[in-house]
């Protein structure tokens, strides 16, 4: 069955300094891997995705993730954190042969000290 | 360019009462998921809907049940309210069947008392 982790419920990073939240998936054919990010009361905002191709996948405000097969692992980074980053972040997982719904970990909320 | 709406946006029941959740999707897609997310945790996916048939299904009761029109709107409804249904519950859009990234609306939050 799919599913995903995100092992940190939390993840507290002071502004200017990079971040990275963690997730890591398992899924039985391939991976689609996306991340939305939620903010207080509102719907989720696609951030980034892998499907094929390059491991490093670069995002909407200029978030990146590294893809790691041997890792199954698909975690979050951005090399300067902004106060406005903190947010609720969540990783997802579409294996293309169990269908297309996706499968989402419990999120990671972040947050950003000035 | 109109995103993925929803309505209502809040809405209260109480127990026993049924309740339907309305989604427009964006223009352009014809795919349309829900999900519910309750408080503190994850999206979990309860089903989709492509050419106006329940095309995946997660693992909630059949108190849960959806329809698509033709013009790919889409209708959340749940019977017997139990408080457990109490969640944000979100509909998501994509241009195909095949998957991509989704397109979420802002949700609707029902509160079972």
């Amino acid at each position: 069955a799919q599913s995903v982790a995100q092992p940190e419920d939390q993840v507290n990073v002071a502004e200017g300094n990079p971040l990275t939240v963690k997730c890591t998936y398992s899924v039985s054919g391939n991976p689609y891997l996306f991340w939305y990010v939620q903010y207080p009361n509102r719907g989720l905002q696609f951030l980034l995705k892998y499907i094929t191709g390059d491991n490093l996948v670069k995002g909407s405000y200029g978030f990146e993730a590294e893809f790691n097969k041997s890792q199954t692992s698909f975690h979050l980074k951005k090399p300067s954190a902004l106060v406005s980053d903190s947010a609720l972040y969540f990783c997802a997982v579409r294996d293309e042969i169990a269908g297309t719904a996706l499968i989402f970990g419990k999120g990671t909320t972040l947050s950003v000290s000035s | 360019d109109a995103g993925v709406t929803q309505s209502p946006t809040h809405l209260i029941k109480t127990r026993g009462q049924q309740v339907t959740l309305r989604c427009s999707p964006k223009s352009g897609h014809d795919t349309v998921s829900w999900y519910q997310q309750a408080l503190g945790q994850g999206p979990q996916f309860i089903f989709q809907y492509y050419e106006e048939e329940e095309r995946q299904r997660g693992n909630f009761p059949d108190r849960f049940s959806g329809h698509q029109f033709p013009n790919y709107s889409s209708e959340l409804n749940v019977n017997a309210l139990l408080l457990g249904d109490s969640a944000l519950y979100l509909c998501a859009s994509s241009p195909t069947l095949a998957g991509g990234e989704l397109f979420f609306g802002e949700g609707s939050r029902l509160t079972v008392l």
